[in-house]
């Protein structure tokens, strides 16, 4: 089982370089989100998604992008990369938003800005 | 400042000793979940806790929600190297939105 699927694991970009995070996910989930952790801080919310075609900020949205075209798909975009968003992004999804549904959680996108 | 706070921020025990970790929030609780996370790894999903008092265990691992403290407890019993880990909390808080927050982790180490 797949599961949720990000790519890439690693990369590293110059300030200034625009980038796209890729998550998917198999299980017909509706709802996806992005966080990242940094240490000390745990994970923080970036944006998320409710279904395809709706999409909102979450704690920390400043410098990203989203679009949810499909149900499966969910990636996130670093418009102009800065050494702030040096961090290990999680994508994570849930077949609804809720009280009762635990996200499930892909490996990580670990980013260095230099 | 952190809506929910883990307490300690990291733990060293020795293989076979109990442990236990906390979480707090400083908002009204709907559902809490216990995740952990390997070095380089995604979060696996442990727990989830629902209503005030309720108590659920995995192998050994037990967890117990709070309400009235907006606390919850994850208790290991006679600690294992399997253990060793980042353990986070994450909550849903009703904000209007329903945002999940999480808290900052534990990091437990088990030494042999």
């Amino acid at each position: 089982n797949a599961g949720v699927t990000q790519t890439p694991k690693f990369q590293v970009l110059k300030t200034g370089q625009s980038m796209t995070l890729q998550c998917a996910q198999d299980m017909n989930h509706e709802y996806m989100s992005w966080y990242r952790q940094d240490p000390g801080m745990g994970l923080r919310l970036i944006h998320y998604s409710v279904g395809a075609g709706i999409t909102d900020q979450g704690e920390v949205p400043n410098g990203y992008n989203v679009s949810r075209s499909t149900t499966e798909d969910f990636p996130l975009r670093l418009l102009s990369a800065a050494p702030s968003q040096t961090s290990v992004y999680f994508c994570a999804s849930s077949f609804r938003r809720g009280f009762n549904q635990p996200q499930h959680f892909g490996d990580g996108t670990r980013l260095s800005i230099l | 400042s952190q809506e929910l706070e883990q307490s300690p921020q990291s733990l060293i025990v020795q293989e076979g000793k109990n442990l236990t970790i906390n979480c707090t929030s400083s908002k009204t609780l709907y559902g809490l979940y216990w995740y952990k996370q390997k070095y380089g790894e995604g979060l696996i999903f442990l727990m989830m806790l629902q209503k005030g008092g309720e108590e659920k265990s995995h192998e050994k691992i037990t967890a117990k929600l709070d309400e009235k403290k907006q606390q919850s407890s994850l208790h290991i019993t006679a600690s294992q190297p399997s253990h060793a880990g980042i353990y986070l909390c994450g909550a849903v808080i009703i904000q209007g939105a329903q945002k999940l927050v999480f808290g900052q982790g534990t990091r437990l180490t088990i030494n042999p």
